[in-house]
């Protein structure tokens, strides 16, 4: 079975402070996908990032960084310096390479305060 | 086109109507699902197409809900007989599919179904 776990249901920061969202996925594939979306109140899906099961090296892109750890089989997403924009629910999801369905968490609400 | 669209962007409609939600992908992208979004939750999966054929159609909750995707681009998601909770945000994505390894997802801005 697949499955994402998003614990954080809500958080909220002050500007400029550092937040980390986790995710947590089982699934049985050894090949497999993991995603993060943010989803803006303007309602649509905005994706983020994408890794694959078999490159575990971290990334980082401007503000933006991911942990993925499979000894965890956690996905981790941190937000330096917050910004009031970046107010959003965000998603993380897992793809595994049998069937093709992509499973979501079901999100955590960030609220960065001015 | 440029994105995923979807039209009716809302949609209000009476327990026991007929709606259709059409989906118009990304110009290329042989890939399109149906997910359900509920208010507070993530978005669920109803189908994946792979060109013109269901290639899986097990997040379908039952039988009033049926989707078609006849030349392969633009799709309709069909429910007979709403009922109220049906009631959610239905979303549509597309990707250039899986073989290619490029399998994100572009999400159109959804159709907002309200059942009465």
């Amino acid at each position: 079975a697949q499955k994402v776990t998003q614990a954080q249901t809500e958080i909220s920061v002050v500007e400029k402070e550092d937040v980390t969202l986790d995710c947590v996925y089982e699934t049985r594939d050894t090949t497999y996908y993991l995603f993060w979306y943010k989803q803006p109140p303007s309602g649509e899906l905005v994706f983020l990032i994408r890794r694959n099961s078999f490159d575990e090296q971290n990334e980082i892109s401007g503000r933006y960084s991911w942990n993925f750890q499979k000894s965890t089989s956690s996905f981790n997403f941190t937000i330096t310096a917050s910004q009031v924009v970046d107010s959003a629910v965000y998603f993380c999801a897992l793809a595994a390479n049998t069937g093709n369905q992509f499973y979501f968490g079901t999100g955590t609400s960030l609220t960065v305060i001015p | 086109g440029a994105g995923v669209s979807q039209t009716p962007s809302n949609k209000v409609t009476e327990k026991g109507k007929y709606v259709e939600l059409r989906c118009d992908p990304i110009s290329g992208h042989t890939a399109l699902y149906w997910y359900r979004q509920s208010l507070g939750q993530g978005p669920e999966f109803l189908i994946y197409f792979q060109g013109t054929g269901a290639a899986d159609d097990s997040g379908l909750p039952n039988d009033r809900f049926f989707a078609v995707r006849p030349e392969g681009s633009v799709s309709t998601l069909k429910i007979q007989r709403t009922e109220r909770g049906d009631s959610a945000v239905y979303l549509c994505a597309s990707s250039l599919g899986w073989r290619s390894g490029a399998n994100v997802l572009t999400f159109g801005a959804g159709s907002r179904l309200t059942v009465l």
